[in-house]
């Protein structure tokens, strides 16, 4: 069974499209993230949610819009696709939004290509 | 400013030699560190977590060390095998629930 899993696993459009990437765990955590990993293989968070509700919200462009209809689904939604937003996006979630113990589960992430 | 470093961005040992990947950090006042591996189009794997009251943590061939007054950890792979070649990732979190990546390691280990 996939605890973090990640649609699609990669995904190439055009400039200023609109795209989305779907993010499920099965693992009943609480939070949910998504990161961003560049070119340079930085990898830098963007979004947290804890059982619904946006926690991290970090400099990302207003263009970047997560939703997540439950604690088991946080989706990512891009308009107007910039060349720079080429980048692998991964989704993590934890058990819970406070615990110092507790690790990160990672899905496989999504590769986006924009041209 | 919380930053993450990670010496050397990569390395090739022979197979059977031991592996010892460095980490640093800027600010001190961590929650936790971890340490994840990254294979080439594949997810993160945690490996080890070491609670900022710890000194260190092991799994198997792997030990993890950390010195939170210097900022710094360091992750030994005893007898490196072929199948440890990978990307190694330190991450720190912080109080404000945010975990702070390096570029990372990227391992190759020769059979």
């Amino acid at each position: 069974d996939t605890a973090v899993s990640q649609t699609p696993k990669y995904l190439v459009t055009q400039m200023g499209n609109d795209k989305s990437i779907k993010c499920e765990q099965n693992l009943g955590h609480d939070t949910m993230y998504w990161y961003k990993q560049d070119s340079k293989k930085f990898l830098k968070i963007m979004f947290s949610y804890n059982n619904k509700e946006l926690i991290i919200n970090e400099t990302v462009p207003n263009r970047f819009s997560p939703k997540s209809p439950d604690k088991a689904h946080l989706n990512l939604h891009i308009n107007s696709l910039e060349l720079g937003d080429s980048a692998v996006y991964f989704c993590a979630s934890s058990l819970s939004w406070r615990g110092t113990q507790e690790t990160q589960y990672f899905g496989p992430g999504t590769r986006l290509l924009v041209l | 400013k919380q930053e993450v470093t990670q010496i050397p961005a990569a390395l090739s040992v022979p197979e059977g030699e031991n592996l010892v990947l460095n980490c640093s950090f800027t600010d001190s006042a961590i929650y936790n560190l971890q340490w994840f591996r990254q294979d080439p189009g594949k997810g993160l794997t945690s490996l080890l977590l070491i609670q900022s009251s710890q000194r260190e943590q092991t799994s198997g061939r792997l030990n993890a060390s950390l010195d939170k007054s210097s900022g710094r950890s360091t992750l030994y792979i005893a007898a490196s095998q072929p199948g440890d070649s990978a990307t190694y990732l330190c991450a720190v979190l912080y109080g404000n629930n945010r975990l702070a990546f390096g570029k990372g390691n990227q391992v190759v280990v020769i059979p």
